[in-house]
Parts: structure tokens; sequence; C-alpha cells
């Protein structure tokens, strides 16, 4: 079946620190994922995606990682600001129309 | 920048009423979608939108739910008869087309509050 989850619930980090939340997901999700951001009362803003023919993807402070081996996917943040402060989900791309697969999601606290 | 759009913000209504939840996608969007999130759990697909009709519906999308697009810009989702499980934030999304890096772009947002 369809599954995108989720390890960690909430995650602590200094300011300036290195962040990395970590996604599974299982056989049949997908071969196209993306991570979210939400802050408080907003909805689910775009921050990067991959495909399954890659490994690693990177933007601007963010990178993607993916290892199909373990079905596992991350996303590092450099430098965290007290801005990343937010609700992170990864989702999987499923079907020909989009629909989206998302985990359960993990709050990222921002500490200075 | 463009955005989506949704009203209201914030809906109470009485357990049975029928609810109408609108967006306003982004103006040169083709595919249209619902999700809502129950509090403090994931965001959950309801149903996707192109060309006038329904290309994927969930589970939760059952026959008390309805999509429409009555004009050029809106977009609803008409809940009939309303149930305390329908509480949620609910979320509009559109995107240019169908497939890979097609980003869908995602509305602030209605919270449903059924009593």
């Amino acid at each position: 079946g369809e599954s995108v989850g989720l390890h960690l619930p909430t995650l602590s980090v200094q300011e300036g620190d290195n962040s990395i939340i970590n996604c599974a997901y299982s056989n049949s999700a997908s071969d196209y994922f993306i991570w979210y951001k939400q802050e408080s009362g907003k909805g689910p803003q775009f921050i990067i995606d991959i495909r399954s023919n890659m490994d690693k993807r990177q933007g601007q402070r963010v990178t993607v990682l993916l290892n199909k081996t373990v079905k596992h996917l991350s996303l590092q943040i450099a430098a965290t600001q007290p801005g990343d402060s937010a609700v992170y989900f990864c989702a999987g791309l499923s079907g020909g129309y989009n629909k989206l697969i998302f985990g359960a999601g993990t709050r990222l606290a921002v500490h200075p | 920048e463009p955005e989506v759009t949704q009203t209201p913000s914030h809906q109470v209504t009485q357990m049975g009423q029928e609810v109408i939840l609108r967006c306003v996608p982004i103006s040169n969007h083709l595919y249209f979608y619902w999700y809502r999130q129950i509090l403090g759990q994931k965001v959950e697909f309801l149903v996707s939108f192109y060309n006038n009709e329904i290309s994927e519906k969930s589970e939760i999308f059952d026959d008390q739910f309805s999509v429409e697009r009555p004009d050029g810009s809106n977009f609803t989702l008409k809940i009939r008869s309303t149930k305390l499980e329908d509480s949620a934030m609910y979320f509009c999304a559109s995107s240019a087309a169908s497939g890979d890096y097609n980003e869908q772009f995602f509305g602030p947002g209605t919270r449903l509050t059924v009593l």
C-alpha cells in the first residue's frame, strides 16, 4: 500500500546548527518526493523535490537525500535559522494526477 | 507572486448542516485539489479535479462531498451534511499541469469546526 512516514515527531536545534529530518516510504509510494514546510496557520509550502533516479538534490541551504535501498528520504537544512521553525512534511507523488501522500510531519524548533 | 486564496478562514457549523468552502486557484493553473488536515495529524488527499471533472478521489471523499468549478476562477468543496469528524483544516491547491515537477501551490486553508 501507499505509505510515507516520519521517524521523529519533534526536533530541537540551536540556531546555526545543521538540521536533519528523516522520512521513510513504502514500496508503492512514489517515484517522486517533495518536502513541504508548514508554518503555523499557513498551508504547506514547497521546499525541494527529488526524483527516484537521483540520490541527492541541493537547493539554497537545503539538501534532500534519497536512499532507495532502504527507502529513506532526508531533508538537511544548513545553518538553521529561527525562521526555519515549522512543521516539515515529506510527501510522495502517486498516480498520474499529482495525488500527494503526506507523512505525519516533524516539528523543527530552532533555539537561539 | 500569484497565490491560492481560500475563504472563509474559519467556518463554524452545526452537525448536519451543509458547508461550502471556497478557493480561488492560481489563474493559469489547470489542476485543482482539496486536502484536509485533522488537528495534529498529517495532510490527507481528498480529491483532484481537471477539465471540469474529478480525476481521482480518496476513500474520505464519499457521497457527502462534492466539488465544483462554477466559473472561471472559483473552485469549491461542498459537504452536504457535516459530521463532527469533518472538523479539520481544508487546503485547496492548484498546479499548472500534471506529473513530475509541477508544483502544487497550497492556499492558507479553511478551518472547519463542526459542533
